[in-house]
């Protein structure tokens, strides 16, 4: 079945506490990308991936780092997370740049930092 | 930088009826807008997508229209079920940026 999968889907952490979110699709998507939703705010993007070894920050990079080793791998850390990092995160993969290609999502991962 | 605003914020109706969700964007200069359903604690799923150059796309009972003239994008919605209760995002992609923007969408309710 064709999808993106995320760990964990749930996560308590305390602040200063590095975590690494994964992130993997069996598509053979190029692109790939991570946001974040938050009430009021809406859907921002945090990362992404053009493929292997490339990827750029998207609207709220800060506090984040990505890493894309492998073309189906696009995990994403927070080397020193904050309570303001609290949010439910969406990793998401196209076959190709946004201009023509739709976006598939991960189910999610709900962050609490306290 | 590319502004998209869904009105309403929320909507409630019977079953049956046939509903319009509005999608409004600033920069027309936008290569696609898409539609999303997302269901409570669960992700995105893709309903259409429209490029910059059609003017509409169908899937089954949904279509959605876009005018990049008018900055506006509509997702129509025929006879509504209960199964389509759930929260629509429409995001969209403009010149120059690979960076999608998104509103903050509509949570329907479609009541027996």
């Amino acid at each position: 079945e064709a999808q993106v999968t995320q760990n964990p889907r749930y996560l308590i952490t305390v602040t200063g506490k590095k975590l690494t979110v994964t992130c993997s699709q069996n598509m053979n998507h190029e692109y790939m990308s991570w946001y974040r939703q938050d009430p009021g705010l809406g859907l921002r993007q945090i990362y992404y991936s053009m493929n292997v070894e490339v990827t750029d920050k998207g609207d709220v990079p800060e506090g984040y780092k990505v890493s894309r080793k492998e073309k189906r791998n696009f995990p994403l850390i927070l080397e020193s997370p904050s309570p303001n990092q609290t949010s439910l995160y969406f990793c998401a993969s196209s076959r190709g740049t946004l201009y023509q290609e739709t976006q598939y999502f991960g189910p999610g991962t709900r962050l609490l930092v306290l | 930088k590319q502004e998209v605003t869904q009105i309403p914020a929320a909507l409630s109706v019977p079953e049956g009826e046939n509903l319009v969700l509005n999608c409004s964007f600033t920069d027309s200069a936008i290569y696609n807008l898409q539609w999303f359903r997302q269901d409570p604690g669960k992700g995105l799923t893709s309903l259409l997508l429209i490029q910059s150059s059609q003017r509409e796309q169908t899937s089954g009972r949904l279509n959605a229209s876009l005018d990049k003239s008018s900055g506006r994008s509509t997702l129509y919605i025929a006879a509504s079920q209960p199964g389509d209760s759930a929260t629509y995002l429409c995001a969209g992609v403009s010149g120059g940026s690979y960076i999608p923007t998104f509103g903050r969408g509509t949570s329907l309710i479609v009541h027996p």
